[in-house]
């Protein structure tokens, strides 16, 4: 594998369900990000994660929980959500923070939510 | 205030014509960068070239290059020769240097479509 995976690639849950995604990355960075890409609506940072620590957390409601076991995963657990939160989630990675340093993503979670 | 603007919703090109796809940015940090990202249907961002504000010369990426105006704030995406596959949408980016330092944070315009046509 290389760059950064998502899994799953699409997922549907009902309101009361509980459920996580997962991302890797292969590329040795020290950051991890997940971002929220909903219809018609700019790309939205949702967390940010450096060497294992969270460094912003954007407003983003308690039914997202965000957990970065080590510098090469990255979860965020999902539970009782709303049919709004139906989107594309996106993670990405990148050497360190630094405005020079680019973000490289992964192919995204298509989440609907019933 | 928005902080990157698209204003080109959509663009249609000529398959092995060029393609400019504007960006106008707003910020008051000396210190940023910008840059471009293409999103095919597939819904994966793909990095495209890197612009950084005290960078003399405009930045090139094979057939991609950024048609930088720093006194204007706009940082434009050329796309030179185009070709089908980069029918896509294409979003332009700003990290500011100060306000994002310690959180790496990606400011993204609402994005341009572009079709190509053969």
């Amino acid at each position: 594998e290389t760059g950064v995976t998502q899994t799953p690639r699409h997922l549907v849950m009902g309101m009361t369900n509980k459920k996580s995604l997962k991302c890797e990355q292969h590329l040795g960075h020290n950051a991890m990000y997940w971002y929220k890409q909903s219809a018609k609506k700019p790309l939205e940072l949702m967390f940010v994660y450096s060497l294992e620590e969270r460094v912003e957390n954007n407003s983003v409601p308690s039914r997202f929980s965000p957990e970065c076991p080590n510098s090469s995963h990255l979860f965020l657990h999902l539970h009782t959500l709303q049919p709004e939160d139906s989107a594309l989630y996106l993670c990405a990675s990148s050497q360190d923070l630094g405005r020079g340093y680019e973000q490289f993503f992964g192919p995204g979670t298509r989440l609907t939510v019933l | 205030a928005q902080k990157i603007t698209q204003t080109q919703p959509g663009m249609f090109v000529q398959e092995k014509e060029a393609v400019t796809l504007d960006c106008t940015y707003d910020t008051s940090d000396p210190s940023y960068g910008l840059f471009w990202y293409k999103q095919p249907s597939s819904g994966e961002m793909i990095f495209l070239i890197y612009q950084g504000s005290y960078d003399q010369q405009n930045a090139t990426e094979g057939r991609y290059s950024l048609n930088f105006q720093k006194a204007r704030k706009s940082a434009n995406l050329v796309i030179s020769a185009s070709q089908l596959g980069d029918s896509a949408m294409y979003f332009c980016a700003m990290r500011e240097g100060r306000s994002s330092s310690n959180t790496g944070k990606l400011i993204f315009g609402q994005g341009t479509t572009l079709q190509v046509k053969p």
